[in-house]
């Protein structure tokens, strides 16, 4: 069980573009969501955490124009990057809190990012 | 200082070794502790939840220390398969919030 579905798992776009990846939890609610980015070879990078109903909290150096995030609904959580460029090109993952200690956080797949 | 702190490794270790990675945390109030494996290219995956008894599940197990305010993962008899990087991640007390070690990269070498 926990589990969360990311979609899509990899996308190819051109620069200027904008792209949506979702995170759908779906068999529980996921109150929070959290955004990750990940550069090859480096460790995982918190841009974003998406609580259900409000505004999402960024971290330091994380544009929020460029990096939208919309939790609209307990099992949904959408971040948008708009008018993509080559450097946004990365692995981003979702994360949520199962709200069970014995499942932990439980990660999205994963969405390929390449801008060309 | 940050709030978790890993030795990034890479450890390369032959196959049948024991290898033991610990993670720092900042914090003394947080509650909750996990150890997680994330292969290339793929997302985080759970390995072990970190119980402040202490929990062994197979050839993993993971330790608590509050007092040094540490978790530590231990691996015995270590198989090609489990070459990977772990991370640790420790919550906030508040819950909502929990922060990942720069992860530990492993390779089990034939």
């Amino acid at each position: 069980g926990a589990v969360v579905s990311q979609h899509p798992s990899w996308v190819i776009c051109k620069s200027g573009t904008s792209v949506k990846i979702e995170c759908r939890s779906l068999d529980f609610q996921a109150t929070t969501m959290f955004w990750y980015r990940q550069f090859p070879k480096q460790s995982l990078m918190l841009m974003a955490t998406s609580n259900e109903g409000s505004k999402a909290t960024y971290e330091q150096g994380v544009e929020k124009d460029k990096f939208l995030i919309n939790h609209a609904s307990l099992t949904l959580s959408t971040l948008t990057v708009t008018s993509a460029h080559p450097e946004d090109s990365s692995f981003y993952i979702c994360s949520a809190w199962t709200g069970l200690y014995y499942y932990g956080y439980t990660f999205g797949s994963g969405t390929r990012l390449t801008v060309v | 200082r940050k709030e978790v702190e890993q030795d990034p490794g890479p450890f390369n270790v032959p196959e049948g070794a024991t290898v033991a990675f610990n993670c720092t945390y900042s914090n003394s109030a947080s509650q909750s502790f996990f150890w997680y494996r994330q292969d290339c290219r793929k997302e985080p995956k759970l390995l072990m939840s970190v119980y402040s008894s202490g929990n062994e599940d197979g050839r993993f197990t993971a330790q608590l220390n509050r007092a040094s305010q540490y978790i530590s993962l231990l691996i015995r008899d270590s198989k090609l398969s489990d070459s990977a990087t772990y991370l640790c991640v420790v919550n906030t007390p508040t819950g909502n919030q929990f922060y990942f070690g720069t992860g530990t990269s492993l390779t089990v070498i034939p």
